[in-house]
């Protein structure tokens, strides 16, 4: 079975740039969450779908972020303008969202670095 | 306040000995579910075992076992026979909500060091 796929693996960009990531989860799975990771702290959610629709957004900077997942498979997520805080990784993950467990399985991330 | 506290930064243990690694969480949800995860320095955050709130015995996978004490709201991870490939940064993880509108909330995580 195919893991998580994201890309790009790295990013570099100037401040005030645009970028994109994507994310192709697991088949099957209804749930994807995207998560920013800064260095020396734990996965926080930005966004989550099920299926097509948004289930949680609350911390999501939508003044620069955003993310779609169109016909509830891959998802983008974008940034405009990149601020220096951004930095980070952006960690892309899905679940079944029916079964016990429920646990997430995690694509490789994709590191940011805005300067 | 914090739902998730990991007071450990950082944790160094002898290779083959074993190592706890601790974890609180704090929700007023009667169903939830902790999970721990282990995250090498390549940045995949790999699953490594689940507790459901519910469930009266410890989970256990292999060498790795939850130490769930559901009064404390602790919920510590146990690797038994450290080896040197568990050297990475270790997240606890609570999911709260119900099927369809979980979340997800990660504590500031662990390092370990296994020593030869």
């Amino acid at each position: 079975e195919a893991g998580v796929a994201q890309s790009p693996r790295y990013k570099i960009i100037e401040k005030r740039q645009s970028v994109a990531f994507w994310c192709n989860p697991i088949s099957g799975h209804a749930t994807l969450y995207w998560y920013q990771q800064i260095l020396g702290q734990g996965p926080k959610l930005l966004i989550q779908f099920q299926n097509n629709g948004v289930v949680d957004d609350s911390q999501l900077p939508k003044d620069r972020f955003s993310a779609e997942r169109l016909k509830g498979v891959d998802s983008t997520l974008k940034i405009q303008p990149a601020k220096l805080e951004d930095s980070a990784v952006y960690l892309c993950a899905s679940s079944l969202d029916w079964d016990y467990y429920n646990e997430q399985f995690f694509g490789p991330g994709t590191r940011l670095t805005v300067l | 306040a914090q739902k998730i506290t990991q007071t450990q930064p950082g944790m160094f243990v002898q290779e083959k000995e074993a190592v706890t690694l601790d974890c609180t969480y704090d929700t007023s949800d009667q169903s939830y579910g902790l999970f721990w995860y282990k995250q090498p320095s390549s940045g995949e955050m790999i699953f490594l075992i689940y507790q459901g709130s519910y469930d009266e015995q410890n989970a256990t996978e292999g060498r790795y076992s939850l130490n769930f004490q559901k009064a404390r709201k602790s919920a510590n991870l146990v690797i038994s026979a450290s080896q040197l490939g568990d050297s990475a940064m270790y997240f606890c993880a609570m999911r709260e909500g119900t099927s369809g509108t979980y979340k997800y909330i990660f504590g500031t995580g662990t390092r370990l060091k296994v020593l030869a």
